[in-house]
């Protein structure tokens, strides 16, 4: 069964940092990798998506990096600012047809200006 | 692309009553939906998998009496929580497939609050 980690679950740092999420996931048979963005009471918003042949990718001032041998990603993001507060889900999608997405529990970022 | 629409947003009904939430899929056909549940703090759950014109698949520790789901076109499905108790109180959040890049959007999702 896959698990899906994201460790600290809450992360505060001042405005301007560049910082590191970290993701791990048990069963490095995926499909894929998605990272999201979850704003208070709201729904999910797809930050980035990495395929399993894939080592990483960028978008803006978001990059994210797949190891699929390690069951490890991360997510960089640079120049924080308090509009990236929220708090952001790693979630793998299993091979097979119609497979399911397996969440993290999430990092609650807060960027303090 | 890749637009969804839940509804309603927030909810609060009695304890007993049943409550309705749809999902749209408004730029896309959805051959599969997926529902999933959020408690406070708590990362999404998968509740169940619906194919579009057959029965829902519901995942362990999930009443199908209890959430009926009807997914019986390609743009639209629901979730009707029945007889609901405070212990139903969460956040639910609907994802329809989209095939188009493999990856998975979402629903703004619906804060039910069952008092």
């Amino acid at each position: 069964k896959q698990e899906v980690t994201q460790i600290p679950a809450a992360l505060s740092v001042p405005e301007g940092e560049n910082l590191v999420l970290n993701c791990s996931f048990t069963d490095s048979a995926i499909y894929n990798l998605q990272w999201f963005r979850q704003d208070p009471g709201k729904g999910l918003t797809s930050l980035l998506l990495i395929q399993s042949s894939q080592r990483e990718q960028t978008s803006g001032r978001l990059n994210a990096s797949l190891d699929k041998s390690s069951g490890r990603s991360t997510l960089y993001i640079a120049a924080s600012q308090p509009g990236d507060s929220a708090t952001y889900l790693c979630a793998v999608r299993d091979t097979g047809a119609n497979s399911k997405l397996t969440f993290g529990k999430g990092i609650t970022l807060s960027v303090r200006p | 692309g890749a637009v969804v629409s839940q509804h309603p947003s927030r909810v609060i009904c009695k304890s007993g009553t049943s409550v309705k939430i749809e999902c749209r899929s408004l730029d896309f056909q959805a051959t599969t939906m997926f529902w999933y549940r959020q408690f406070p703090k708590q990362s999404l759950m998968l509740m169940a998998t619906s194919n579009e014109g057959s029965k829902a698949t519901y995942e362990q520790g999930v009443e199908k009496d209890k959430f009926l789901i009807n997914h019986a076109s390609l743009t639209l499905s629901t979730l009707t929580v029945t007889s609901a108790h405070p212990e139903d109180s969460s956040f639910y959040i609907c994802s329809p497939q989209d095939y188009s890049n493999y990856g998975y959007t979402f629903g703004s999702g619906t804060r039910l609050t069952v008092v």
